[in-house]
């Protein structure tokens, strides 16, 4: 059972353009949302965080948003840069008793933004 | 801080060999978990613990076994290696949340490539 679905697998974008990647996910129980980017040979790294009671959180560039009644997030990176080529992974956790740590990913989506 | 580190970086094992993943952490977390990266399957949760002593199964728990004596390490075991196996193994850790809505982030390692013939 994949609690946590992530598309598309694979992402080109042009430089300058918007990259959109979808999680859907089916735990209600989750409260925790984070977006992880992973460069190659790499581990990977927390990029950006949200929790269910907003419906978007913007971080430079980075922008989640959050649909609690269809239980879908999606991460949104504006005027995209080669540099954020990288497979990006999206996750989901339940915070019971401070207990949130135990991460469930989505498969990952190989993003290539193209100069 | 070196954050969290892992040794070795890369490993080759014949089917039914053992060996054990190192995985260290130099930030004080209580909390540590080992994750497999499989090609399209993202990351998966193997074992956790919530503290020296303190250790449980994850999602893919079978042929790994897990013992935290400290705080700062939190060794992988693979008892007899098998194909299935071949994967790259991520050590990740993190600090207690305290406080209603607190969420606390994980730090990976770098990885451990296992490749098991």
């Amino acid at each position: 059972q994949q609690q946590v679905k992530q598309s598309p697998q694979s992402l080109i974008v042009q430089k300058g353009g918007i990259s959109i990647i979808n999680c859907a996910y089916e735990n209600t129980a989750f409260d925790y949302f984070p977006w992880y980017q992973q460069f190659p040979g790499k581990g990977p790294a927390l990029l950006i965080a949200i929790r269910p009671d907003v419906s978007e959180k913007k971080e430079g560039r980075f922008t989640i948003s959050f649909n609690k009644s269809a239980k879908q997030f999606s991460l949104h990176i504006m005027d995209s840069q080669p540099g954020d080529s990288a497979t990006y992974f999206c996750a989901a956790s339940k915070n019971s008793g401070g207990s949130n740590y135990k991460l469930t990913f989505g498969k990952g989506t190989l993003l290539t933004v193209n100069p | 801080n070196a954050g969290v580190t892992q040794t070795p970086k890369f490993q080759v094992l014949k089917t039914g060999q053992s060996m054990t993943l190192q995985c260290a952490q130099d930030m004080n977390h209580e909390y540590m978990s080992w994750y497999r990266q499989d090609p399209g399957m993202g990351l998966r949760l193997i074992h956790y613990s919530v503290g020296a002593g303190i250790t449980d199964q994850g999602e893919v728990p079978n042929g790994y076994n897990v013992s935290r004596s400290t705080t700062e390490d939190f060794p992988l075991r693979l008892l007899s290696a098998a194909p299935s196996q071949t994967s790259v193994y991520f050590c990740a850790s993190s600090d207690r949340v305290t406080g209603q809505g607190r969420y606390n982030e994980q730090f990976f390692g770098p990885g451990t490539r296992l490749t098991v013939l």
